[in-house]
């Protein structure tokens, strides 16, 4: 059974910086891509970063382009997300998810239960 | 960057009747269009994906249509279970902001 566990989430300062992991078991994890969503509770997705299964490309959304870095560690089957310069509209749920066995642009077939990021300003 | 429009942002409907959402892409995509449902406290679920094909094990009241820049996603008989907020996904990446499905 997939199982996608995030964790890392908390309360920091406007300016301040955080690390979300995100540890992945009950499948291949160097075989599929990686995404982070976010959500304001309440509101609507957020696509925040991707990255590919070998860890080589990296794409960003405009909000958090050279502030955020994704990263993986296939060796301990753990995405991880550095945020960095945060501001108070990053305050949000981060969701860890899976993308598709057939191809990236088929969906996210699994999601994490979300970790609650909170930047206070 | 290519943008998703959702429409409409919410509808009110009833148990049995069928009841359709929009999605409308900035630029041609293809096929490249996914659909979710997320009830409230829970992750999102993926229902159909490249446009209409649905997911294993995802009822099949659920339908998807359309391609490069008009998508629709159909529920032709409403059940209690499907009140929740759906949401379109192009390509990898951008979401459309969401239709809450309520109870009339």
């Amino acid at each position: 059974e997939v199982h996608l566990l995030e964790s890392g989430g908390g309360l920091v300062q406007s300016g301040g910086s955080l690390r979300l992991s995100c540890a992945a078991s009950g499948f291949t994890f160097n075989n599929y891509a990686m995404s982070w969503v976010r959500q304001v509770p309440g509101k609507g997705l957020e696509w925040v970063s991707t990255i590919s299964a070998n860890g080589v490309a990296t794409y960003y959304a405009d909000s958090v382009k050279g502030r955020f870095t994704v990263s993986r560690d296939n060796s301990k089957n753990t995405l991880s997300l550095q945020m960095t310069t945060l501001r108070a509209d990053d305050t949000a749920v981060y969701y860890c998810a899976k993308y598709s066995m057939t191809a990236v642009t088929n969906g996210f077939d699994y999601w994490g239960q979300g970790t609650l990021v909170t930047v206070s300003s | 960057d290519i943008q998703v429009t959702q429409s409409p942002s919410s509808l009110s409907a009833s148990v049995g009747d069928s009841v359709t959402i929009s999605c409308r892409a900035s630029q041609r995509i293809g096929v490249f269009l996914n659909w979710y449902q997320q009830k409230p406290g829970q992750a999102p679920k993926l229902l159909i994906y490249a446009a209409s094909t649905l997911r294993s094990g995802v009822p099949s009241r659920f339908s998807g249509s359309g391609s490069e820049t008009d998508f629709t996603l159909t529920i032709s008989s409403l059940q209690p279970e499907d009140f929740a907020t759906y949401f379109c996904q192009q390509g990898f990446s951008s979401f459309g902001g969401g239709t809450k499905v309520e109870i009339k």
